[in-house]
């Protein structure tokens, strides 16, 4: 149980569009799901996180406009680069808490984005 | 602000050794601590997850320990196997976010 998983797994773009980035929970209702951005050879580094219906909390030096957020269902958040720069090439990872737990996050495969 | 720092950044055993991953934090008021496991170019599969008021969790050849009063976790691999190469990846829960380390590279040769 307690499955996430991530659309696409890879993804190439050209400067200037935007990509969306889909994270669904399985098995189980989330309530709260969290996006994660990882640079090579760093730490996951949170970006947003979103609670189903309503809108997302951006961490510090997060650009909400560049990075829309929606948490539409209990099960579906979709992350959507806009305007997309060589710099936003990153792996992108979400995680969802189960409903019954607040603490527990689960996380999904990743998406790889190369911006060129 | 929270920060977790993990010591070493890369470490090279050969096969079968026992070793120990460290994983430091500095704010003690933390929900719990989770160790992961990430593979090159994947997402994270979680190993162990230590709730506050416990001291350590096992799992097969992993055990894992908290020392919150100091802001200190290890993660301890018995008879380490090439298939335990990967980044270990420690995170520390304080409200609803996770705030990770950079990780250990592990690499164990045969």
């Amino acid at each position: 149980g307690a499955v996430v998983s991530q659309h696409p797994s890879r993804v190439i773009c050209k400067s200037g569009t935007s990509v969306k980035i889909e994270c669904r929970s399985l098995d189980f209702q989330a309530t709260t799901m969290f996006w994660y951005r990882q640079f090579p050879k760093q730490s996951l580094m949170l970006m947003a996180t979103s609670n189903e219906g309503s809108k997302a909390t951006y961490e510090q030096g997060v650009e909400k406009d560049k990075f829309l957020i929606n948490h539409a269902s209990l099960t579906l958040s979709t992350l959507t680069v806009t305007s997309a720069h060589p710099e936003d090439s990153s792996f992108y990872i979400c995680s969802a808490s189960d409903r019954r737990s607040s603490y527990e996050q689960y996380f999904g495969p990743g998406t790889r984005l190369t911006v060129t | 602000k929270q920060e977790v720092t993990q010591i070493p950044a890369a470490l090279s055993v050969p096969e079968g050794e026992n070793l120990v991953l460290n994983c430091s934090f500095t704010d003690s008021a933390i929900y719990n601590l989770q160790w992961f496991r990430q593979d090159p170019g994947k997402g994270l599969t979680s190993l162990l997850l230590i709730q506050s008021s416990q001291r350590e969790q096992t799992s097969g050849r992993l055990n894992a320990s908290l020392d919150k009063s100091s802001g200190r976790s290890t993660l301890y691999i018995a008879a380490s196997q090439p298939g335990d190469s990967a980044t270990y990846l420690c995170a520390v829960q304080a409200g609803t976010a996770l705030i990770f380390g950079k990780g250990t590279t592990l690499s164990v040769s045969s």
